[in-house]
């Protein structure tokens, strides 16, 4: 079956402007999670989503968002672009569900590589 | 909170030799734990995960982690390192799912 699609895969934007990062989960899947990838700081986690409520939320500022579709769908956006936000953005989606969720195995895709000029 | 240490940024071995990553995590309550590799300009693809139970785990490609409470520690172990093994590997403890600085691994012809 087809895994987890992330578009785009590269892009370039310039700091102000704003960006939005898609991700199609593997079907089946009810739950999305974004991870900011850099050298410096390594795997960040930004947020989860889970029927499209978010369900965890990492530390990063508001600019940050996301949202999740009734199809779990997931879209994250980034708004006033810093030069520091420059990185390699996961998606990751999982089954999401029950009392033990936290044990599921989470399936990334190649991810949104975003360079902010 | 729960939190993963990953010690040594950059490993590197002899192809044939012992691999060993080290992983020490802290968690509040029963942990799950995952080791994931990276290759380059790729996602992460798991390795093996503890939940419950057993606590010797083994993995694809010949890797395995022994889980111990006492040490809090969960390192990755393969008996013989192969070219193909040189990649990036985070541990990481849920959920939600964080993640080590990661290990990366060079194997030496």
């Amino acid at each position: 079956k087809a895994g987890v699609t992330q578009t785009p895969r590269y892009l370039i934007k310039t700091r102000g402007q704003q960006v939005t990062l898609s991700c199609s989960p593997i079907s089946g899947h009810r739950s999305v999670s974004w991870y900011q990838q850099t050298p410096g700081q390594g795997l960040q986690f930004l947020f989860e989503y889970f029927s499209e409520t978010q369900r965890n939320k990492g530390n990063f500022p508001g600019r940050f968002s996301g949202r999740q579709f009734s199809n779990s769908r997931s879209e994250m956006n980034v708004s006033t672009l810093e030069l520091g936000d420059s990185a390699l953005y996961l998606c990751a989606s999982s089954l999401g569900a029950g009392p033990r969720s936290g044990a599921n195995v989470l399936t990334f895709g190649a991810g949104s590589r975003l360079t902010v000029l | 909170a729960q939190s993963v240490t990953q010690l040594g940024s950059h490993v590197s071995v002899s192809e044939g030799a012992l691999v060993l990553l080290r992983c020490n995590y802290s968690s509040s309550v029963p942990p799950y734990l995952f080791w994931y590799v990276q290759y380059p300009n790729q996602g992460l693809q798991l390795l093996l995960k503890y939940t419950t139970g057993a606590t010797l785990v083994k993995g694809i490609n010949g890797f395995e982690a022994e889980f111990k409470k006492s040490e809090t520690s969960f390192h990755l172990t393969k008996p013989s390192a192969h070219m193909s093994d040189a990649a990036e590997y985070f541990c990481a403890v849920s959920s939600p799912l964080v993640f080590g600085k990661g290990t990366r691994l060079s194997v030496i012809a």
